[in-house]
């Protein structure tokens, strides 16, 4: 089992709809968890981080914690064609290190 | 404001010859970060540093591989032998550690293909 688990997708989502992205992890101790968004042949940028269980929004984005259940995702409201890039789970593991999903690639269709 | 600043871009060499990427960290930054992506594998952290000192370097694939960090402004990752299985993008990363709010933000990357 991989420590941290996305769907690679393709997601395909039309324009204005909501895109939902999950990510699973196997660590039951881990306490701080990120989602970077990458667009082709650039490098990850940091769009949300979150810590305690439950949601977290900042503008169009919200994430959503279930330690219990080990599991994370990224709502992304009123979808808009420039969401459209891979979306990158990233779990801490100890002080620093931070342990990567595959990605999931986005694309939304207007 | 800079970002992190890495060299080169682009790097193409043929097998058995050394590799050197270069990363310049944000200004004030006291962690540095190497990872490595492929498709295969993803984005994989390689070695990191505080203060200039390596701190876990368990992911740096083998002795090929070492790193350097002479001062709070500049990092080396060299390859050497390189070999066509190290084709990626390696990315540097830096970040402010200050707990768990310590957001690590990324160079441009080096795409290294070694025929």
């Amino acid at each position: 089992q991989k420590e941290v688990e996305q769907n690679s997708g393709p997601l395909s989502v039309p324009e204005g709809a909501i895109a939902s992205l999950n990510c699973t992890y196997s660590d039951r101790g881990s306490q701080s968890f990120f989602w970077y968004r990458q667009y082709s042949g650039k490098s990850p940028e940091l769009i949300m981080s979150i810590y305690s269980n439950g949601d977290k929004e900042d503008g169009r984005f919200t994430a959503q914690l279930n330690k219990a259940s080990q599991y994370v995702s990224l709502l992304i409201r009123d979808s808009q064609p420039s969401d459209s890039a891979t979306y990158l789970c990233a779990v801490k593991r100890g002080a620093q290190k931070l342990v990567f999903g595959q990605g999931t690639r986005l694309t939304i269709n207007p | 404001d800079a970002g992190v600043i890495q060299s080169p871009r682009h790097e193409v060499t043929e097998m058995g010859q050394e590799v050197t990427l270069r990363c310049k960290p944000i200004s004030g930054h006291n962690s540095l970060f190497w990872y490595r992506q492929t498709m295969m594998r993803g984005l994989e952290l390689l070695i990191y540093f505080n203060n200039n000192v390596p701190i876990d370097d368990s992911g740096m694939p083998e002795d090929r591989f070492s790193a350097k960090m002479p001062n709070a402004s500049f990092s080396t990752l060299k390859i050497q032998p390189s070999e066509p299985r190290d084709s990626a993008v390696y990315f540097c990363a830096s970040s402010l550690t200050s707990g768990d709010w310590d957001t690590q933000y990324f160079g441009p990357g080096t795409r290294l293909t070694v025929l």
